[in-house]
């Protein structure tokens, strides 16, 4: 089973930081790399699917990037509504999450 | 619009059991391939079960092995979770998801999903 590691589990950031969260995976199953928005008492929203796409309707200061068994997700320019836990997934295995919130 | 509605959560005891519910609609059901996949309280999410467009193929988290079973129903845009020999660690909101591509590649929608409790 692939086992997937996200860093940091936390952070604090000001709305217009840029924010980065890497996605490690245990092995390189060569499968897409996913990345999710939950904020608090919603389900989650897919963010960006096959590592690098964005989904239809989400912002471009989204983004994410990476190969093999590392992959990063950047935020380029945090706003209000960016403050929530953020997962990546990988086949049938999600990261422990990151929970960005308000410095 | 894209909608997927959970329902069928609640209260069980120990060793009970729990049939839970997701209606779609807003896009061709058979299409596509769906999941489960629940999230304890306060933790991250865990992959359940997934289902394939004609129920040929189903797949299950060790976890829940032998003890739940993904169905659909495409004629009427229906996914279930049939949950047996429930254990306190099954307590999470269970959300159903449509898989873009099959076989858990992403998850592009969500339900709301359904609270389980498991509690005597």
């Amino acid at each position: 089973d692939i086992q997937m590691t996200q860093s940091p589990s936390s952070l604090s950031a000001s709305v217009g930081d840029r924010v980065t969260i890497t996605c490690q995976a245990s092995q390189d199953f060569s499968n897409s790399l996913n990345w999710y928005q939950q904020r608090p008492g919603k389900a989650p929203k897919l963010l960006i699917y096959d590592t690098s796409k964005l989904e239809a309707g989400v912002p471009s200061r989204f983004s994410g990037s990476g190969s093999g068994t590392h992959f990063t997700f950047t935020i380029s320019s945090l706003q209000p509504e960016d403050f929530a836990t953020y997962y990546c997934q990988q086949v049938f295995t999600f990261g422990p999450g990151t929970k960005v919130d308000i410095k | 619009q894209v909608q997927l509605v959970e329902s069928g959560g609640g209260l069980v005891k120990p060793g009970g059991s729990l049939r839970l519910s997701c209606a779609a609609s807003g896009f061709t059901f058979s299409d596509y391939y769906m999941t489960w996949i629940r999230q304890a309280p306060g933790k991250g999410l865990e992959w359940v079960s997934y289902i394939s467009i004609s129920s040929s193929y189903t797949n299950y988290a060790d976890s829940v092995k032998g003890r739940f079973t993904i169905s659909r129903d495409n004629a009427k845009n229906s996914l279930y979770l049939q949950m047996s020999s429930l254990r306190a660690e099954d307590t999470a909101i269970y959300y159903c998801a449509r898989d873009r591509e099959g076989g858990a590649t992403s998850f592009d929608y969500w339900g709301q999903g359904t609270l389980v409790t498991v509690s005597s």
